[in-house]
Parts: structure tokens; C-alpha cells; sequence
């Protein structure tokens, strides 16, 4: 059973700090991704990697930074938390393949920005 | 650009009833289509993916290339259904990532 975990369920932080958002998975997935989820918004893709140190832009990455040195960890970096920052972020992994393998997601971290 | 449209952000039906969740997609190549569930206080997950032809909960979806679209249907609606429903489309050759609609929230009334 594949296992994605996160860091913290929520988090509070003040405008202007920096914050790590820590995901881990336990299926020697190659692909990781950070997503935000808003109501009314859906699921909007920050980052993603394919591979250890690799990383790719989604369709939202301003004011996102991301670090993957380990293949099971892929980090999500605020470096200067603001207001509209706050949301419920989504870590998911998946297979390497030549087709779209199911995204296994985590739990979800809460995080508000004051 | 692919584009994922579900044009409900909430819908509700009695128990027993049918239901159809809408999904549209806007995609010029040959897509792969999907749907995902998040139960409340659960994690989001795989429902059903089109390539598999699958009936999963009694859930099936039939890709409709000249529609453009994915709508997911049940027959008879069980409480346990109520959730938030998210399409999502994988288009580009290589590409791993996924493009989501905005969701339909199913309430399932008693």
C-alpha cells in the first residue's frame, strides 16, 4: 500500500516567514508533485520532479521553490509566506512510465498565513 | 492549452437515485481521463481512469472523443457516495502531470 505522508496536518505562520512543507513517500516513486487546493479552484499544480535534484515548474509556481536531494522527499518552500498563500496543499507521487500511473496523494497540510 | 470543465460545484440527489457528474475537456491530441474522489477527511484518490473500462463502486465513465467529454454515472446514488469529485486530463506525450477541473461536490440525500 503506497504511503504519502506530510510533515504537518496545519500550520500557522506569519506574512514574511519562510516555510518548508515536507512530503515523503514509501514507494520508491520517481515523480513527486506539490499541488494548492482552493474551493472553487480545484486542484492547480505548483511543482513536480521526475527525478532526484529534477524539477519542473506547474502551472502556479510564483513564490514557490521546491528541493528534492532524496528520491522519497520532495520539499515545498514559501520563502516569504504571504496572505494569498494560504490554502490546503496536496503532496502526490506516482510511477515513471510510458502512461499516466495513478497519483497517490497525502493528507494534506492546512496552511494560514496571517 | 488542455482544459478540464465541471460545470457543477455542487450537486444533489436522493438516495437511489441516478447521477451524472459532467466533465468536459478541451484537448487537441488524444487524452487520458480520469476521476478522482476525496470522502470527507480523506485523502484525495483514484477512482477510475477511462483506459481501464472499469466499474469501480458501481461508477463508470465513458470517454466521448466527439463530446469532448468524461461524465461519471451511477445508477442508484448510496449515502456513502457524497464527496468531492475532481476530472482531471493527462495530455501532453511525456508529460506526467495532471490538469484538474474545479471539482462537483456530490451531496447524497437520505
Amino acid at each position: 500500500d503506497v504511503k504519502v505522508t506530510q510533515s504537518s496536518r496545519y500550520l500557522v505562520k506569519r506574512t514574511g516567514e519562510k516555510v518548508f512543507l515536507e512530503c515523503v513517500q514509501d514507494m520508491d516513486h520517481e515523480n513527486m508533485f506539490w499541488y494548492r487546493q482552493d474551493p472553487g479552484l480545484g486542484l492547480r499544480l505548483i511543482y513536480f520532479s521526475y527525478d532526484v535534484k529534477m524539477k519542473e515548474k506547474g502551472d502556479i509556481p510564483e513564490g514557490y521553490s521546491v528541493s528534492r536531494e532524496k528520491k522519497e522527499r520532495f520539499s515545498l518552500i514559501l520563502e516569504s509566506a504571504s496572505t494569498n498563500q494560504t490554502s490546503m496543499y496536496l503532496c502526490a507521487s506516482s510511477l515513471l512510465s510510458g502512461v499516466q500511473e495513478t497519483q497517490y496523494f497525502g493528507p494534506g497540510t492546512r496552511l494560514l498565513v496571517l | 492549452a488542455q482544459r478540464v470543465t465541471q460545470p457543477e460545484k455542487l450537486l444533489s440527489v436522493f438516495k437511489g437515485a441516478p447521477v451524472e457528474l459532467k466533465c468536459n475537456y478541451s484537448y487537441s491530441g488524444s487524452p487520458e481521463l480520469f476521476w478522482y474522489v476525496q470522502y470527507s477527511r480523506q485523502r484525495l484518490q483514484l477512482l477510475l481512469r477511462h483506459i481501464s473500462r472499469e466499474s469501480i463502486k458501481g461508477f463508470t465513465a465513458d470517454l466521448n472523443k466527439g463530446e469532448t467529454s468524461f461524465h461519471l454515472k451511477k445508477p442508484f446514488a448510496q449515502e456513502e457516495d457524497s464527496a468531492m469529485y475532481y476530472c482531471a486530463l493527462s495530455g501532453r506525450a511525456g508529460s506526467y502531470q495532471l490538469t484538474f477541473g474545479k471539482g462537483t461536490k456530490l451531496s447524497v440525500i437520505p
